[in-house]
């Protein structure tokens, strides 16, 4: 079965700074990647994903993400974080095929929080 | 065009009672499938379904029943509420993400349920 680790439960970054977002995944085959944002009391907002080809993902609101098939890894970067980007982050993993390329399986998500 | 609209918002319960989470979307899309948010845990998968009259079980599947009877709709039925499923519930939708299409899924703005 497929899963997903983001090892941090909360990140803190000063406004302007750069920020990542650290996602490790286990699946078996190759991976679809996903991230998606959520604000209080709202639903998930789709931020990137990877499929296939560049290995370098780029999002909405500035942000984007560096597969890494060597380390099983997909972080979530942005050059120069915003007050308004605080908000909380999910890592998502989708099997390219078998049974569970019908389950996108998430990480426990990572809570960002940029500081004026 | 309205996405995935779910309803009510927010629903209290008292431990027994039975209730039904309505979810439909108007992207034509042929999945359709039901998370629930747990604080610290992610979102984990409970139904899922692939095309109409199609279901299956995702990770935390007891204590609901689904069914598809049209493209559009999606109903989660709570059968006998516990607190145990007091819970956020997200609906997500997207044309099959599975077997190498990498579609990307979306997800309702979510259902607050509290069970006392």
């Amino acid at each position: 079965a497929q899963s997903v680790a983001q090892p941090e439960d909360q990140v803190n970054v000063a406004e302007g700074n750069p920020l990542t977002v650290k996602c490790t995944y286990s699946v078996s085959g190759n991976p679809y990647l996903f991230w998606y944002v959520q604000y209080p009391n709202r639903g998930l907002q789709f931020l990137l994903k990877y499929i296939t080809g560049d290995n370098l993902v780029k999002g909405s609101y500035g942000f984007e993400a560096e597969f890494n098939k060597s380390q099983t890894s997909f972080h979530l970067k942005k050059p120069s974080a915003l007050v308004s980007d605080s908000a909380l982050y999910f890592c998502a993993v989708l099997p390219y095929s078998g049974a569970g390329s019908y389950q996108l399986t998430f990480g426990k998500g990572t809570k960002l929080s940029v500081i004026p | 065009n309205a996405g995935v609209t779910q309803t009510p918002k927010f629903q209290v319960l008292k431990t027994g009672q039975s209730m039904t989470l309505q979810c439909a979307q108007d992207m034509n899309h042929e999945y359709m499938s039901w998370y629930r948010q747990d604080p610290g845990m992610g979102l984990r998968l409970i139904h899922y379904s692939v095309g109409a009259g199609i279901t299956d079980q995702g990770e935390v599947p007891n204590g609901y029943n689904v069914s598809r009877s049209t493209t559009e709709d999606f109903p989660l039925r709570l059968l006998s509420a516990a607190p145990s499923q007091t819970s956020v519930y997200f609906c997500a939708s997207s044309y099959s993400p599975g077997q190498g299409s990498g579609n990307t899924i979306y997800f309702g703005e979510g259902s607050w349920l509290t069970v006392v």
